[in-house]
């Protein structure tokens, strides 16, 4: 079974709007990391925030970590055409083994 | 610097063959892990080694083996293949497993069992 569940499922916008998603996971974690995929291409790592940190920043993207609820949040602000591709949350948790365990992720489809 | 490189990158086999992929990290990285991607799923861990050794296995059949050589570059194997063993397999590499780093994906084999 999968650890993080990620909402909404899908997402459509319009470039230059903000897309949020966000993430449940059930156990604790020693880190959550989110992955953006295109077009069933490899993954690639966009950023880690550890179970200590609240809320981390990388150019237009922003996470959040509430552990209290045990979910997290991307935001990806000022969309691009270019940010269409499937967002992954993974979570890397003592519990389970120290192996990343993947949600079904967001398909966010940023329109021109 | 090289990434993570796999290989093949596409490949079709018949139900009951034997398939082996492969995975070379980048260079420095002593962790492989492998995962398997159905279409409109999450990756799913199959493996972790670290150091050449299994660090972690995931929910799979036996038909799943894998291994760590020297040079830290990985093999996984799958045998009798299966209509459904139809995913992406991913290698990804890490510094080591639980330590706290993000891990780098490479593109990824594509296999399709008809």
């Amino acid at each position: 079974s999968q650890q993080g569940e990620e909402d909404p499922q899908a997402l459509s916008i319009q470039e230059g709007e903000n897309a949020t998603m966000n993430c449940s996971y059930k156990t604790s974690i020693n880190n959550l990391q989110w992955y953006r995929q295109n077009s069933g291409r490899g993954l690639v790592h966009l950023i880690l925030i550890r179970s200590n940190e609240r809320e981390k920043h990388s150019g237009r993207l922003r996470v959040t970590l509430d552990t209290s609820k045990k979910s997290s949040s991307l935001l990806i602000t000022a969309s691009r055409a270019a940010d269409t591709a499937s967002y992954f949350c993974a979570t890397d948790a003592a519990a389970a083994g120290n192996k990343l365990t993947f949600g079904g992720g967001t398909r966010v489809l940023v329109k021109p | 610097d090289a990434g993570v490189t796999q290989s093949p990158t596409h490949l079709i086999k018949t139900r009951g063959q034997q398939v082996t992929l492969r995975c070379s990290p980048i260079s420095g990285h002593k962790s492989v892990s492998w995962y398997q991607q159905v279409l409109g799923q999450g990756p799913q861990f199959i493996f972790q080694y670290y150091e050449k050794e299994e660090r972690g296995r995931g929910n799979f059949p036996d038909r799943f083996s894998a291994r760590q050589f020297p040079n830290y570059s990985s093999e996984l194997n799958v045998n009798a293949l299966l209509l459904g063993d139809s995913a992406l397999y991913l290698c990804a590499s890490s510094l080591g497993p639980g330590q706290g780093y993000g891990y780098t994906f490479g593109s990824g084999t594509r296999l399709t069992v008809v």
